[in-house]
């Protein structure tokens, strides 16, 4: 089983609509996760972060966490085209970020 | 002017060269890392360093190695590169907000034939 799991896709979503992307990870001690975009060719961008259990919002974004089910998802509201990206979970674990190998995500006029 | 810079941009070389790739920051971050990156596989720890004196093996070191020359300096070389070391590589640097956050530099093109 791998430490960070996430569905490749791509996951095509039509502009407006909200975009719901799933990681879900093997340790349960896992305190502090994270949500990178990528685009094509280029490197990963944070772009948030979430430790407690429950919802984190920030603009478009809202992180949501659910510990004991060990599942962190990233939620993108009113989605644009220039959403299109892939979309990597991080995990910390013992000094280092364990990566999901990320999910494309699609949005189409 | 961007925190974290890497050189060269891209570089193709040829089996057998060794090759550096250098990594620079200005965010005064004390923990930088190196990262190669595959289709399919994601992103792979080669090495990290948490200050000059500290230098760890990622889950995929072998064959490369790395030198932390300041606080601000993280360089990585292929002593003897070979085709499958082809891959984009990051640096990235921690000490943010939460000290785990990473930030990454624009990559490395690193083709070897």
């Amino acid at each position: 089983q791998k430490e960070v799991e996430q569905n490749s896709g791509p996951l095509s979503v039509p502009e407006g609509a909200i975009a719901s992307l799933n990681c879900t990870y093997s340790d349960r001690g896992s305190q502090s996760f994270f949500w990178y975009r990528q685009y094509s060719g280029k490197s990963p961008e944070l772009i948030m972060f979430i430790y407690s259990n429950g919802d984190k919002e920030d603009g478009r974004f809202t992180a949501q966490l659910n510990k004991a089910s060990q599942y962190v998802s990233l939620l993108i509201r009113d989605s644009q085209p220039s959403d299109s990206a892939t979309y990597l979970c991080a995990v910390y674990n013992t000094d280092k970020l364990i990566f999901g190998t990320g999910t494309r995500l699609q949005v189409f006029p | 002017d961007a925190d974290v810079t890497q050189t060269p941009r891209n570089r193709i070389t040829k089996t057998g060269k060794r090759i550096m790739l250098e990594c620079s920051q200005t965010k005064g971050h004390d923990r930088m890392y190196w990262y190669r990156q595959d289709p399919g596989l994601g992103l792979r720890l080669i090495y990290y360093s948490f200050d000059v004196k500290d230098i760890n093996k990622g889950e995929i070191s072998d064959g490369y190695s790395v030198s932390r020359q300041a606080q601000a300096k993280f360089s990585l070389s292929l002593e003897s590169a070979i085709p499958n070391q082809t891959a984009l590589y990051f640096c990235a640097t921690s000490g943010g907000n939460t000290g785990y956050e990473q930030y990454f530099g624009p990559g490395t093109r690193l083709t070897v034939t």
